[in-house]
């Protein structure tokens, strides 16, 4: 299957700081890219879709001032956290889409976000 | 978006074929049906997709039926390794369509 790559995979950073996770498609290009955020035992949640070359689309109840997202070419999307705060901690996992006859999601590998 | 329903969790053994089924009874006509496996601190990985009738791949096969109102995800002989949590995935097929995950089913697997 198709690779997207995700760093970091943990990062530790006191409240108030920002922190920027980098989300990759490394064989293929993805016009869309989607971010999701995973509480313990608990399913996805999807945060926003990120279209390259114009804005990502927010769900609802997600702050689009505190979650910024890039996606400034065909294998890179940028979610930036910023501000973070403790309730900010959580695990953050981004999807690139591979179009064919059934579009088809591959994930990076998720990033731990902790934030004291 | 279809909406999906799967068991919450399921048990086996090692070496037995594990059936896992999932409901969407409102499923489109240009949807696709689509399986990911998960494990902790991880991100899903993509298993197997299908339309209709039946798909193998590797790793498993995916029964629908003719109605398309179910799927069967079914792991042969699974191992120790099996052990993970199982999203079904109804998308309708046009880009950009973003995935909505259920609760999906959480395999044990034991020896």
């Amino acid at each position: 299957g198709a690779v997207v790559s995700q760093h970091p995979s943990r990062v530790i950073c006191k409240s108030g700081t920002s922190v920027k996770i980098e989300c990759r498609s490394l064989d293929f290009q993805a016009t869309t890219m989607f971010w999701y955020r995973q509480f313990p035992k608990k399913s996805l949640m999807l945060m926003a879709t990120s279209n390259e070359g114009s804005k990502a689309t927010y769900e609802q109840g997600v702050e689009k001032d505190k979650f910024l997202i890039n996606h400034a070419s065909l294998t890179l999307s940028t979610l930036t956290v910023t501000s973070a705060h403790p309730e900010d901690s959580s695990f953050y996992i981004c999807s690139a889409a591979q179009q064919g006859p059934g579009e088809k999601l591959f994930f990076g590998s998720g990033t731990q976000l902790s934030v004291l | 978006l279809a909406k999906t329903t799967q068991p919450i969790s399921m048990d086996s053994y090692e070496g037995q074929e594990v059936n896992i089924t999932c409901s969407h009874n409102n499923i489109a006509t240009n949807d696709y049906i689509t399986w990911y496996q998960q494990f902790p601190s991880q991100g899903p990985r993509f298993i197997i997709q299908g339309y209709k009738t039946k798909v193998t791949n590797e790793v498993a096969s995916l029964f629908i039926p003719a109605d398309r109102k179910s799927s069967t995800l079914s792991l042969p002989r699974v191992s120790l390794s099996d052990t993970a949590v199982y999203y079904c995935l109804v998308a309708f097929n046009q880009a950009g369509t973003a995935l909505i995950f259920g609760k999906g089913t959480t395999l044990s697997v034991s020896s």
